[in-house]
């Protein structure tokens, strides 16, 4: 069946440092992907999101391809900021008509000043 | 728009008794679900609605049930429940898939749910 796994946490950077969390994925037909964030005591907001091999989904300064021959999209971004601390979820959906979405695990990041 | 809407933010339950976790859109969005986080473990989907009157479930059934009488509504209720349905409860919407493009979901704030 479909998955998403996740680099494991928690992932702790100096402010302006490189963020990199990787996410693959596990899934038949042509799905869609996402990043969503989770900041203390919120619920999740989608960060970006790519529907299809190459897009490139781009928000507040973080960036992800969709690679299909690798089955990847991983997360970046080239600053950090403390504001940027929040758990970050990697999603799929599947080629179905539901829109389920299937999440990875989650990777913590805290920012330090 | 208030977005989607979750009642309460905190529950606390002792093993065996019932309850209702309310959760509102005022979006007009087909598609809802509901889903649990549990530490090291993402979100797991337990059901969800492709529309008023039709429910399905989803990975983690087991306990819950839910009903779609309305496109607005759509609560998820603990029969009988157990310390294992501890966790943070997570309703989320979704105007229908639009041509092969997926919408994105819209989450609600969440019910933190304790069952001693």
């Amino acid at each position: 069946g479909n998955s998403v796994t996740q680099m494991e946490g928690p992932v702790t950077l100096s402010e302006e440092a490189f963020l990199t969390i990787n996410c693959t994925y596990t899934a038949t037909g042509y799905p869609s992907l996402f990043w969503y964030v989770q900041y203390p005591g919120e619920g999740l907001q989608l960060l970006l999101k790519a529907t299809k091999a190459d897009d490139k989904g781009s928000n507040k300064g973080f960036e992800a391809t969709y690679r299909k021959e690798t089955t990847s999209f991983h997360l970046e971004k080239g600053s950090v900021q403390v504001s940027d601390s929040a758990v970050y979820f990697c999603a799929l959906t599947g080629s179905s008509n539901t829109g389920k979405l299937i999440f990875g695990q989650g990777t913590t990041l805290q920012v330090k000043p | 728009n208030a977005g989607v809407t979750q009642t309460p933010k905190f529950q606390v339950l002792k093993t065996g008794q019932s309850m209702t976790l309310q959760c509102a859109q005022d979006m007009n969005h087909e598609y809802m679900s509901w889903y649990r986080q549990d530490p090291g473990m993402g979100l797991r989907l337990i059901h969800y609605s492709v529309g008023a009157g039709i429910t399905d479930q989803g990975e983690v059934p087991n306990g819950y049930n839910v009903s779609r009488s309305t496109t607005e509504d759509f609560p998820l209720r603990l029969l009988s429940a157990a310390p294992s349905q501890t966790s943070v409860y997570f309703c989320a919407s979704s105007p229908p898939r639009t041509g092969v493009f997926y919408n994105e979901q819209f989450f609600g704030p969440g019910t933190r749910l304790t069952v001693l």
